[in-house]
């Protein structure tokens, strides 16, 4: 069964530096999420694309977040200059095109564990 | 404001048993749809069972099933005959944007299944 991937699976980085994680949605798929959750909090919303496009962004995403897709498979999400409070699990989703009827199910991958120290 | 909240921050359960974990929403939607995910231990979440808020009908997948009561917003996942597989962190989710299709989610029920 397909399934969403996440790379890396844990990353450590210094506060004020960028990074970058990635995320390979199901193939036929043409809707991407971004969610983090801080560890013993919920699960959050950040960003949502559609057609190379940003459909929907919460207020956590702000200018120091950015999302890719830089070919036909990776969807990214890139963080300028991370700070302590971004350390959390961020979780990659994505879905297929919605149609009248069409159960709103999203995929999610494993996750990417981002430590800021 | 649309909100989710899940009061059992952790369950246990003894395998072969039924257990019930609690959702409650808050929404000024009419049509939407809710979710239960499962995320076993280092793996992703996988959905278990879903519910569109139009359907009087209660969502069953075999031993998982839902008591949705849409006048008390509520929405309680069963899972009968509990297995070691079970033992997960659960998630209840709701969504109802057209377009974007945030996901609102609970803060997780961590469910153990004891041999």
């Amino acid at each position: 069964e397909p399934e969403v991937t996440q790379t890396p699976s844990h990353q450590v980085t210094q506060m004020g530096q960028e990074v970058i994680l990635r995320c390979v949605p199901i193939s036929n798929h043409l809707y991407f999420y971004w969610y983090r959750q801080i560890l013993g909090q919920k699960v959050e919303f950040l960003v949502s694309f559609y057609n190379n496009e940003i459909s929907e962004k919460s207020e956590i995403f702000d200018d120091q977040f950015s999302v890719e897709r830089p070919d036909g498979s990776n969807f990214t999400l890139k963080i300028r200059s991370t700070k302590l409070e971004d350390s959390a699990m961020y979780f990659c989703a994505s879905s297929e095109v919605r149609r009248p009827g069409q159960s709103y199910e999203q995929y999610f991958g494993p996750g990417t564990r981002l430590t800021v120290t | 404001a649309q909100t989710v909240t899940q009061s059992q921050p952790e369950m246990s359960v003894q395998e072969a048993e039924t257990v019930t974990l609690s959702c409650t929403y808050d929404t000024s939607e009419s049509n939407y749809y809710l979710f239960w995910y499962k995320q076993p231990p280092s793996r992703q979440m996988i959905l278990v069972i879903r519910q569109e808020a139009y359907k009087q009908q209660n969502a069953t997948e075999n031993r998982f099933s839902v008591n949705f009561q849409k006048a008390a917003k509520s929405f309680s996942l069963k899972i009968s005959d509990s297995q070691l597989g079970d033992t997960a962190m659960y998630f209840c989710a709701f969504t109802y944007k057209i377009t974007g299709n945030q996901f609102y989610f609970g803060t997780g029920t961590s469910l153990t299944v004891i041999p």
